[in-house]
């Protein structure tokens, strides 16, 4: 039961344009949402957040959009740039169970010069 | 200031050998969690726990257990390690309910034959 999905594997962007990568989820208890990034060989690192009173949240060249009712959130990155080529994932939690992160499948990013 | 560290950094077990993989945070943060890394399934995670004495299980809690007493440590147990454990194994820990992301270690990539 797969309860944060991002059903695109892998998505290819010319350096310059948007990178938007989307993510699923099915549990409506969800309140917080988080994007990290991975670089091969290295742990994640957080990227940006959003809590689910709101329904944008932006820092620098990253966005990240909430759709409540469509249950469905997305990351856009502009202008995407080479060394943001990694893999992306998506995490949901619940406020009453705020130690437990769930992970999306993951979205490899391959930004082109 | 360390971070989150995580030993080893690779092992190759036997099936159904043990073994425990260390981490530890310099951060005083409450929050640990175990998660593990394989192609298409993105991070799931194992075991967390939101302060020294206190655990629950994760989504893929089966062959593992853990222990938390103190607040700096959490090592993760594979008491008879099968070849469905073969994996990357991410640590992370956060500050209680304050709401960034978890900062995960380097990861153990643990290969059980």
């Amino acid at each position: 039961d797969q309860q944060v999905k991002q059903n695109s594997p892998s998505l290819s962007v010319q350096e310059g344009r948007i990178s938007i990568l989307n993510c699923d989820y099915t549990n409506s208890m969800f309140d917080y949402f988080l994007w990290y990034k991975k670089y091969p060989a290295e742990g994640p690192t957080f990227l940006i957040s959003i809590s689910s009173i709101k329904d944008k949240n932006e820092d620098g060249r990253f966005t990240v959009f909430l759709n409540k009712s469509a249950k469905h959130l997305s990351l856009h990155i502009v202008p995407s740039q080479p060394g943001d080529s990694a893999v992306y994932f998506c995490a949901a939690r619940r406020d009453n169970q705020g130690g437990k992160l769930i992970f999306g499948q993951g979205t490899e990013l391959s930004v082109k010069p | 200031n360390a971070g989150v560290t995580q030993t080893p950094k690779f092992q190759v077990l036997k099936t159904g050998q043990s073994m425990t993989l260390q981490c530890a945070q310099d951060m005083n943060h409450e929050y640990m969690s175990w998660y593990r890394q394989d192609p298409g399934m993105g991070l799931r995670l194992i075991h967390y726990s939101v302060g020294a004495g206190i655990t629950d299980q994760g989504e893929v809690p089966n062959g593992y257990n853990v222990s938390r007493s103190t607040t700096e440590d959490f090592p993760l147990r594979l008491l008879s390690a099968a070849p469905s454990q073969t994996s990357v194994y991410f640590c992370a820990s956060k500050r209680g309910q304050i709401n960034y992301g978890y900062t995960f270690g380097s990861g153990t990539r643990l290969t059980i034959v």
